[in-house]
């Protein structure tokens, strides 16, 4: 059975760059089928979305975060990763990795991971 | 961005109930929407998508109506594992979801 974890740093200073990875287990990455995306919840914007790769590289993001977001995959190791630059308090939220079916649906979930931005 | 406006904000239930929950797109979405299940500590759980089909595994209770700007997600008859807060996700442009609605026991 898929399952996805995310992992990396609780607590990230002001100004610093956010990391997190996504582990996919019980299957490939590289399914031609699906994407894989990365949501964060806050509890002051609810749920929003991040951005979105595809095992090539192809990669979406929302345009409010693109300018500070990055995206990547590593296929060896069945992983894709976060990195958001030059975070404030505001970018404080529970971050989930997530399966991206037909770019339009997110149909499994990782546990989530909650980063701290505090000095 | 399309925004989506999801009402009430928090609903009061007892089991057994019939719960509506609504969802208004900012603009067309045509039916590329989707309902997540949200429990406390617990990531989003898909419910429905394309507005009204039922993902794999989702007990038919739940019901999912609309298109265009407006939709609908039904409980027919409220269970105890089903308090929880639901969220619409639009599909059509981008990916915005919801504020949430909150169902509470009465």
């Amino acid at each position: 059975q898929l399952q996805l974890q995310e992992s990396g740093p609780g607590l990230v200073k002001p100004s610093e760059t956010l990391s997190v990875t996504c582990t996919v287990s019980g299957g490939s990455i590289s399914s031609s089928s699906y994407y894989w995306g990365w949501i964060r919840q806050s509890l002051g914007k609810g749920l929003e979305w991040i951005g979105t790769i595809y095992y090539s590289g192809s990669t979406y993001y929302n345009l409010s975060l693109k300018s500070r977001v990055t995206i990547s995959v590593d296929t060896s190791k069945n992983q894709f990763s976060l990195k958001l630059s030059s975070v404030t308090a505001a970018d404080t939220a529970i971050y989930y990795c997530a399966r991206h079916w037909r770019l339009r649906y997110f149909d499994l979930w990782g546990r989530g991971t909650l980063v701290t931005v505090s000095s | 961005d399309i925004q989506m406006t999801q009402s009430p904000s928090s609903v009061s239930a007892s089991v057994g109930d019939r719960v509506t929950i609504t969802c208004r797109a900012s603009q067309d979405i045509s039916s590329w929407l989707a309902w997540y299940q949200q429990k406390p500590g617990k990531a989003p759980k898909l419910l429905i998508y394309a507005a009204s089909s039922l993902q794999s595994g989702v007990p038919s209770r739940f019901s999912g109506s609309g298109s265009g700007t407006d939709f609908t997600l039904t409980i027919s008859s409220l269970h105890p594992e089903d308090f929880a807060t639901y969220y619409c996700q639009q599909a059509n442009s981008f990916l915005t979801f919801g504020g949430g609605t909150k169902v509470e026991i009465k």
